[in-house]
């Protein structure tokens, strides 16, 4: 079945330092979707990316979908504390398919 | 955030008890769903549920029995659940199920002595 993998698990950054999580997926997808969890909170969605190569951004942080539409990026610039969390990407197979989740990257903010 | 409500937010229970899981929807979505969400885990698909009907059962035990009696409602009915079925439980939300983004509950931690 569909696999999607994360990495890093863990990021620990000092407050002002950049931070990346990069999501694989062992299938091409249709959509990917990004969600953050706050410590002790729920996903709370962020972003849905469709198109191959996509690039958007947010304020701080610029989410990239792949040319192959196998891997996916989420970039944030000057980390605050604030960001604190659990990223999670959340890939679909195909339009109509159930979502995959990665593990997640778990990021720490020293500040 | 009130769009997805869930009670209760804690839960204890023996191995021997039966208990429900409550989850409401405020947002007119028609897409229901159930997830496990352990330590070290991504978040585990249980349970998928469109316009009441169960479109999706991703092989789980019969201990745990999913009700969807309208599109604004799901429950998870659990009985003589494992200490490994000690998780958080989200239920989530989503306009039609296949493309458009959920939207979590709070969740339920559920402890299973």
């Amino acid at each position: 079945g569909q696999q999607v993998m994360q990495i890093p698990q863990y990021q620990h950054v000092q407050e002002g330092e950049d931070f990346t999580t990069y999501c694989n997926s062992s299938t091409t997808l249709s959509n990917i979707q990004w969600y953050k969890q706050r410590p002790g909170g729920h996903p709370v969605f962020l972003i849905q990316l469709v198109k191959s190569g996509e690039v958007k951004k947010q304020k701080r942080l610029t989410f990239q979908f792949g040319e192959a539409k196998k891997n996916s990026s989420l970039h944030i610039t000057a980390t605050q504390t604030t960001d604190v969390g659990t990223y999670f990407c959340a890939g679909r197979e195909t339009s109509g398919s159930r979502l995959t989740f990665g593990e997640g990257t778990q990021l720490t903010v020293n500040p | 955030e009130t769009g997805v409500t869930q009670t209760p937010r804690h839960l204890v229970m023996g191995m021997t008890n039966k208990k429900s899981l409550k989850c409401e929807q405020h947002l007119g979505h028609n897409a229901m769903y159930w997830y496990k969400q352990s330590a070290k885990k991504p978040l585990e698909l249980m349970f998928v549920y469109n316009f009441k009907e169960q479109t999706e059962n991703n092989s789980v035990p019969s201990r745990f029995s999913p009700e969807c009696p309208n599109s604004s409602h799901l429950f998870l009915h659990l009985h003589t659940l494992q200490p490994e079925d000690s998780a958080l439980y989200l239920c989530a939300s989503s306009q039609v199920t296949g493309s458009d983004e959920q939207y979590f509950g709070p969740g339920t931690r559920l402890t299973v002595t």
